[in-house]
């Protein structure tokens, strides 16, 4: 696969269960980004990885949000307890450095907690 | 802070009609600008981006961007609108040169009649 993926595409949690969402960036890529789109909002950061440290957690909303990355791949999104406002399509991102500021995305996962 | 407004929530244009898309931002230094493209139920498809020299910018799918640094704006235009172009177009800009994390203007629909 030549693009980001993200899986899974849709998941439906109940509020308070935990969820993780995974992302597959572009083999090579060393910067690993994820964004949250809510309904009738905009983008907005949340977290960013060089290689498979985090230097920039500001953006994430909660300290029930977390992330990791492994073997400078694979990154997965933890939410814990999930709440209602935490519906959202979650978008990654990948770079090929973070110097260069191209970001290529991929197809998101929507998150419904009812 | 910086921010990156898109003035224009919605519009609608005629199959054929040029187009002009609306973005400006508050940023103090140089910044590196893109136009993202988001049809239903898909990612961010990168447009154009810019990053120094000429200011007007060529992209995919016949779009360009003109850079005016006088105006703080980055407006996308194109010359004749198709229907596959009805879409979410988000203009962007890098606000942190360490982590490259994108911000995002709240977007623009728009919407093709034939």
């Amino acid at each position: 696969g030549a693009g980001v993926s993200q899986s899974p595409s849709n998941k439906v949690t109940e509020k308070g269960k935990d969820v993780e969402l995974r992302c597959d960036p572009i083999s090579g890529h060393t910067a690993l980004y994820w964004y949250r789109q809510r309904l009738g909002q905009g983008l907005e950061f949340l977290i960013y990885f060089q290689g498979n440290s985090a230097p920039d957690k500001s953006g994430l909303p909660s300290d029930r949000f977390s992330a990791e990355r492994t073997g400078e791949s694979v990154s997965t999104l933890t939410i814990q307890r999930t709440q209602q406002e935490d519906s959202a399509v979650y978008l990654c991102a990948s770079s090929l450095e973070v110097r260069r500021a191209e970001q290529y995305f991929g197809p998101g996962t929507r998150l419904t907690v009812t | 802070a910086q921010s990156v407004t898109q003035p224009d929530i919605h519009i609608t244009v005629s199959e054929g009609a040029s187009l002009e898309l609306r973005c400006n931002y508050s940023y103090g230094a140089t910044p590196y600008l893109f136009w993202y493209v988001q049809s239903p139920g898909q990612g961010l498809q990168l447009l154009l981006k810019y990053f120094s020299g000429d200011t007007l910018v060529q992209g995919i799918k016949g779009f360009e961007a003109e850079f005016k640094r006088s105006q703080s704006s980055f407006n996308l235009r194109k010359p004749s609108v198709h229907w596959s172009d009805a879409a979410e177009y988000f203009c962007a800009v890098v606000t942190n040169n360490a982590g490259n994390m994108l911000t995002f203007g709240g977007g623009t629909r728009l919407m093709v009649k034939p």
